[in-house]
């Protein structure tokens, strides 16, 4: 049972360069999420997609896209990366509906940008 | 806006006494509250929420956990700490009027249990 796969799970790019964090649930969740990880601030959501076809921005957007390619694909993108983007990027996913659902884990990507 | 504030950077403990991670929130409305833990290299794994009902939440590997209204507080605990214990924890909240899961987590407290 694999739950949550993010790749890759380390990169380093140069200033200015493109690149997608792929993340893939197989739990037939509906909600998908991504989370910025970095020292002090805790997790700070990016985007998410409460279900298959939509997208909304969460706390810091900027600089960041995201496709949500069929219900178990959720892609995040940076299109000229800057080194404040360097970070650990988490991928989660859950269910939707009523109720405190909880929220899955993948194992992260660590991206560092020069 | 929903916020989250986990106080301590870090606790230190020595192993068989108890702990606490402390967390409070603010919230518009009614809250769900979450902790989470984080093992060094690894993604975030779920401990225990808090829905409705008994104040008292307990959850894996022995942790309970204290939902107080009045203080909105919802502070970890556990009765004797282990060495593998050692981790960061995260304390989250969700508002109940949201459609989502989306949650606000706070900043993480670094627990060392010391043999």
């Amino acid at each position: 049972n694999a739950g949550v796969t993010q790749t890759p799970k380390f990169q380093v790019l140069k200033t200015g360069q493109s690149m997608t964090l792929q993340c893939a649930q197989d739990m037939n969740h509906n909600s998908m999420y991504w989370y910025r990880q970095d020292p002090g601030m805790g997790l700070r959501l990016i985007y998410y997609s409460a279900s298959e076809g939509t997208t909304d921005k969460g706390e810091v957007p900027n600089g960041y896209n995201v496709s949500r390619l069929n219900k178990r694909e959720f892609s995040l993108r940076l299109e000229s990366a800057a080194p404040s983007q360097t970070s650990v990027y988490f991928c989660a996913s859950s269910e939707r509906g009523s109720g405190a659902n909880v929220l899955t884990f993948g194992a992260g990507s660590r991206l560092t940008v020069l | 806006a929903q916020s989250v504030a986990q106080p301590e950077d870090q606790v230190n403990v020595a192993e068989g006494n108890p702990l606490t991670v402390k967390c409070t929130y603010s919230v518009s409305g009614n809250p769900y509250l979450f902790w989470y833990v984080q093992y060094p290299n690894r993604g975030l794994q779920f401990l225990l929420k808090y829905i409705t009902g008994d104040n008292l939440v307990k959850g894996s590997y022995g942790f309970e956990a204290e939902f107080n209204k009045s203080q909105t507080s919802f502070h970890l605990k556990k009765p004797s700490a282990l060495v593998s214990d050692s981790a960061l924890y995260f304390c989250a909240v969700r508002d109940r009027a949201s459609n989502t899961d989306k949650l606000i987590f706070g900043t993480g407290t670094r627990l060392q249990v010391f043999p």
